[in-house]
């Protein structure tokens, strides 16, 4: 059982250059997330979705996009990169009624 | 929104010390979560408190949700270095909005052998 899988796992991208960070998950979670966190601060949530077809803004939406075509699959668009995205993204999953959110490995993203 | 005051931001201490930590919220939240993060890794799932005032115990970690349920502590007794990593508190609410978990900043604990 993967669980929840990120990739890539680090990347280096130029100021205006865009990318997608790819999350899936194998567990039939119907939530799914994406969190950053930056040095010495929590995770802050980025976008969210309650299921396929439905996505939603967190506290720190500005300068990304998702979407959540299928159950598993949560990929995590940056259009424009600024250095102020250098972070490192996580995503995660969780059933509707459970608490236990599982969580990816992380991708540490510069933007130089 | 809704936020998380986690401390103490950091900690030194000697193996075999016990170690506490609280998180404290300006609103209620339904459940409270501890979570660690290994160097690297994504966080994983400590213990889940559901009732205000509960006391849980896994291993050598207790975490209690504060009877307001604004506040929750950790504590780890006898620690060992691979207790080595971040801490973080986590709010959940039920129903609704049962999707929207807050994270606190994080403790980072380092363990001296």
């Amino acid at each position: 059982n993967a669980g929840v899988t990120q990739t890539p796992k680090f990347r280096i991208l130029k100021i205006g250059q865009s990318m997608t960070l790819q999350c899936t998950q194998d567990m039939n979670h119907n939530y799914m997330y994406w969190y950053r966190q930056d040095p010495g601060m929590g995770l802050k949530l980025i976008y969210y979705s309650v299921g396929a077809g439905i996505t939603d803004k967190g506290e720190v939406p500005n300068g990304y996009n998702v979407s959540r075509s299928t159950t598993e699959d949560f990929p995590l668009r940056l259009e424009l990169a600024a250095p102020s995205q250098t972070s490192v993204y996580f995503c995660a999953s969780k059933l509707e009624t459970g608490l236990r959110a599982f969580f990816g490995q992380g991708t540490r993203l510069t933007v130089v | 929104g809704q936020q998380l005051n986690q401390s103490p931001q950091s900690m030194f201490i000697q193996e075999g010390e016990d170690v506490s930590m609280n998180c404290t919220s300006s609103s209620i939240f339904n459940t409270w979560l501890w979570y660690k993060q290994d160097p690297g890794e994504g966080p994983v799932l400590l213990i889940a408190l559901y009732k205000a005032g509960e006391l849980t115990s896994n291993g050598r970690l207790t975490a209690q949700f504060g009877i307001t349920r604004k506040d929750s502590f950790l504590n780890i007794s006898a620690s060992i270095p691979s207790d080595v990593g971040i801490y973080f508190c986590a709010g959940l609410n039920s129903g609704g909005s049962n999707y929207k978990l807050t994270f606190g900043k994080g403790t980072l604990l380092t363990v001296n052998p």
